[in-house]
């Protein structure tokens, strides 16, 4: 069965601390995995879009692996601001024989205190 | 700037009364996307057209439907909502159907059922 778990599903850190978030996925086969930044009542925000071939993929604090061999994912933020404060939600591709196939993870929700 | 739009923000209906919820986009992209999130749960796809050919997801219910009069604009029509529709809906858009597009999601629309 394809599926995307993230953990933790909550978390807390103190304003100016590193925190990294994790994806485990069983999705095949793969396309690619995204991860989204979504505030309370706005739309998800693309952070990164990483193919089979790449393995990390940065976008200013935000920093993603990828291990395609294990199946796993994770996002890495650096010198977290209160403006991090969001879910954070992992999305594998799978391009079926009728279209691309997204499947969801149900997101990390990140609270950064100051 | 806003570059999918969706209207209303906040939606309110009755029990049973049709509400149409919509979107716009000023990407010009082909395809767009309509997505329901309930409180805590990840985003599940009910729907997308990639230009005007309209592709409805095998577990969404006939109760929604969708139109798109043009490139532009995408309606989300909810024949007769019930309680269990309150949701938040998102429309989102990507340029094509290629695995590696990004997608561009709007603010979303907040529907709650009386």
């Amino acid at each position: 069965k394809n599926q995307v778990e993230q953990s933790p599903q909550s978390l807390i850190i103190l304003e100016g601390k590193n925190c990294t978030l994790q994806c485990n996925y069983t999705v095949s086969p793969f396309s690619n995995l995204r991860w989204y930044k979504q505030d309370t009542g706005r739309g998800p925000v693309s952070l990164t879009i990483m193919t089979f071939s790449e393995n990390t993929k940065s976008n200013g604090r935000y920093t993603a692996t990828l291990d395609a061999d294990t199946k796993q994912s994770s996002l890495h933020i650096t010198a977290s601001q209160l403006s991090d404060s969001a879910s954070y939600i992992c999305v594998v591709t799978n391009k079926g024989a009728t279209g691309n196939q997204f499947y969801f993870g149900t997101g990390t929700s990140l609270t950064v205190i100051p | 700037d806003a570059m999918v739009i969706q209207n209303p923000r906040y939606q309110v209906t009755q029990f049973g009364k049709p509400v149409t919820l919509s979107c716009s986009q000023t990407l010009n992209h082909n395809v767009m996307y309509w997505y329901q999130q309930k409180s805590s749960q990840a985003p599940k796809l009910l729907f997308h057209y990639y230009d005007k050919d309209f592709n409805n997801e095998a577990d969404t219910p006939d109760n929604f439907q969708s139109r798109r009069p043009n490139t532009s604009f995408c309606f989300l029509d909810i024949r007769s909502p019930g309680l269990g529709d309150a949701a938040m809906y998102l429309c989102a858009t990507s340029r094509d159907r290629g695995e590696n597009q990004p997608q561009h999601f709007g603010d979303g629309t907040r529907l709650s059922i009386l």
